[in-house]
Order: C-alpha cells, then sequence, then structure tokens
C-alpha cells in the first residue's frame, strides 16, 4: 500500500513570496490533516478535511495561509505571502474512520521550507 | 486545556540500556486517546501506539512497552536494551473528544533520543 506523497521536499523562498505544498492522501482514507512543524517542537495541525470539507481550521493564519481538497482526494496548502517565522516543515497526514472513531494518522515525509 | 509534557528534551544512551520517556497530558474529557510516534532522521513520523482512555492495561510489543497512568496523566514509553536504530525524536500527542472527535492530535515538545554504540 502506498503512503502519503508530498512534494515537493524542499523548498526555498525569499520572504513575501508565495508557495504551495501538494499531498496525496492514502488511498480510501476520507480524513486529510496538514501540520506545521517547526524546528525544536511538536507538529501543530493547521487544518483538517473529512472529504473535501474543511472540519478545523482554527490555528490556521488564514490571511496568508489557505488549503483546498477540492475533489476530496490530493490537497494543496498555500502561502502568500511567506513570512521568515513560515520556515518549518510542512507535514501532511491521512487516516480513515472506523464507525465514529478516527484511527492512526499516517505521516508523509513532509515538505521543508526555508523562508530567506 | 488541552496539553502535552515532555520534559526530557533529549536523552543519551548507551547501546543496551534501558531508557524511559516521559509524557504527561491535560485534558478535562473523560474519552480521549493517547498516542506515540517515532520521527527517525529522515523526517517521517511513524505510528508506534494508540491507547483509549478506558484501557490501562500496560503493553508490551518487543522491546517497546508503555505504562499509562491515569491518576498522574502519564503515558510513559520504555525501550529495553537499546539499541542505535532506536535514535530518534519521539513524540507523544494527545487525541481529546470532548467537543466532538474529529481525530486531532496535540504533540509534545519531543524527546530526541541517542543511542550510542
Amino acid at each position: 500500500e502506498a503512503g502519503v506523497a508530498q512534494s515537493p521536499r524542499y523548498k526555498i523562498i525569499e520572504k513575501r513570496q508565495s508557495v504551495a505544498f501538494w499531498c496525496n492522501p492514502i488511498s480510501g482514507h476520507a480524513t486529510l490533516y496538514w501540520y506545521q512543524q517547526i524546528l525544536g517542537q511538536g507538529p501543530k495541525l493547521l487544518i483538517q478535511f473529512q472529504n473535501n470539507g474543511v472540519v478545523d481550521d482554527s490555528q490556521l493564519p488564514k490571511d496568508r495561509f489557505s488549503a483546498e481538497r477540492l475533489k476530496g482526494v490530493d490537497s494543496t496548502l498555500k502561502i502568500q505571502p511567506a513570512k521568515l517565522e513560515d520556515s518549518a516543515v510542512y507535514l501532511c497526514a491521512s487516516s480513515s474512520l472506523s464507525g465514529t472513531a478516527y484511527n492512526e494518522q499516517f505521516f508523509g515525509p513532509g515538505t521543508r521550507l526555508t523562508v530567506l | 486545556a488541552q496539553k502535552v509534557t515532555q520534559a526530557q528534551t533529549e536523552i543519551s544512551v548507551v547501546e543496551k540500556e534501558d531508557v524511559t520517556l516521559d509524557c504527561v497530558y491535560e485534558t478535562r474529557d473523560t474519552t480521549y486517546y493517547l498516542f506515540w510516534y517515532k520521527q527517525p532522521p529522515s523526517g517521517e513520523l511513524v505510528f508506534l501506539i494508540r491507547r483509549n482512555s478506558f484501557d490501562e492495561q500496560n503493553e508490551i510489543s518487543g522491546r517497546y512497552s508503555w505504562n499509562f497512568q491515569k491518576s498522574t496523566s502519564s503515558f510513559n514509553f520504555t525501550i529495553t536494551a537499546s539499541q542505535v536504530v532506536d535514535s530518534a525524536v519521539y513524540f507523544c500527542a494527545l487525541n481529546p473528544t470532548g467537543s466532538g472527535n474529529t481525530g486531532k492530535l496535540i504533540f509534545g515538545q519531543g524527546t530526541t533520543l541517542q543511542v550510542k554504540p
């Protein structure tokens, strides 16, 4: 079974530029998560999708971050314009449901973003 | 408040030593899930275990064991006879369900384990 795919793996941009990250979850997983992991910290949830609907985006900085999952499969996270403090690893994860319980999340390799 | 604290930032041991990684959590929910994930240098988080709040039985899987104590809000992880391949960052995480379970994970800061040969 293929895992969660993310691209690109690395990205270096200047501040105020735009950047987009792509994620393809495990086949059949309806739930998709985007996390931000700043160096030395644990991942922090940015946004969660159930199919193509947003479940939780309470910690997404909506003035500069946006995300979509148009067909309920792959997803794109965008930052526009980027700031220095956005330098982090952006992790995508997916999970399935067993009834009303969420199963464990499977994580992709992440995209390491450096903002200069 | 929902919070996970991993007080040990870094631990260094010599191969074959036993090591325990501490995890303390805070939640007012009566139903919740606790997780441990491993993050090797490659960066991908690897799922190790999930426990629900009603199951306080300790669990053993090979060299790994977990001790869940609701009375102290702790979910500690022990590696027996550590190996160099165990070197990684380990994260404890909480999935609260009080206001509707969304599967959201709240992670601790992580503990970096270095196992020296």
